[in-house]
């Protein structure tokens, strides 16, 4: 069936480092793929989307490119500040395609030290 | 635009008993999906709503159910609450529009402590 993997955290990081959260899925077809964070005692926000192959989605300075080939899509950032703390999951529709309700990886938490 | 909104934000129970979550959706979505937050199990999708009519279930037992209203405002119900149903629990809506790459929109949660 279709998955989403996503590296272990947690992940710490000083400010101004760079960040790569490693996401792989396991789908059928090119679904859309997303990456959702939850910051402490809150719900999840969307970060970015991508919704076919080489689409680069991009937000408050994440990036993460859909890569068909590698069934990957890889979260990133140049350069990171305390307030990026948080848990990112990479997510993907439920059954393939643009509609349903998403499968998430186990979620990734960044904690970024002064 | 008003986001979506979950009430209550915190409940206690104790084991046995039954809750009732409350989600309302943003405006003109028609789609109500919720989820479950745990440390162990990560995040889980439970059910879908849409047009009143459930479209797509998760892997849960029968005790968790739920229900959408014509104004797309949903509700979910545990019954016989178990130890292990203590959770956040996440309520989404989208707009559901055919042919559209839906994004869901999440709400803040429901804390729920079964004791």
């Amino acid at each position: 069936g279709d998955s989403v993997t996503q590296m272990e955290g947690p992940v710490t990081l000083s400010e101004e480092a760079f960040l790569t959260i490693n996401c792989t899925y396991t789908a059928t077809g090119y679904p859309s793929l997303f990456w959702y964070v939850q910051y402490p005692g809150e719900g999840l926000q969307l970060l970015l989307k991508a919704t076919k192959a080489d689409d680069k989605g991009s937000n408050k300075g994440f990036e993460a490119t859909y890569r068909k080939e590698t069934t990957s899509f890889h979260l990133e950032k140049g350069s990171v500040q305390v307030s990026d703390s948080a848990v990112y999951f990479c997510a993907l529709p439920l059954r393939g395609g643009s509609q349903g309700n998403l499968i998430f990886g186990k979620g990734t938490k960044l904690s970024v030290k002064p | 635009k008003a986001g979506v909104t979950q009430t209550p934000r915190y409940l206690i129970k104790t084991r046995g008993q039954q809750v009732t979550l409350s989600c309302s959706p943003i405006s003109g979505h028609r789609s109500v999906s919720w989820y479950q937050q745990t440390p162990g199990q990560g995040l889980q999708f439970l059910f879908e709503y849409f047009s009143e009519t459930q479209r797509n279930k998760g892997n849960f037992p029968g005790r968790f159910s739920g229900r959408q209203f014509s104004n797309s405002r949903s509700e979910m119900n545990v019954s016989t609450l178990e130890l292990g149903d203590s959770a956040l629990y996440l309520c989404a809506s989208s707009p559901r529009l055919a042919g559209s790459t839906d994004t869901q929109y999440f709400g803040p949660g429901t804390r729920l402590t079964v004791l």
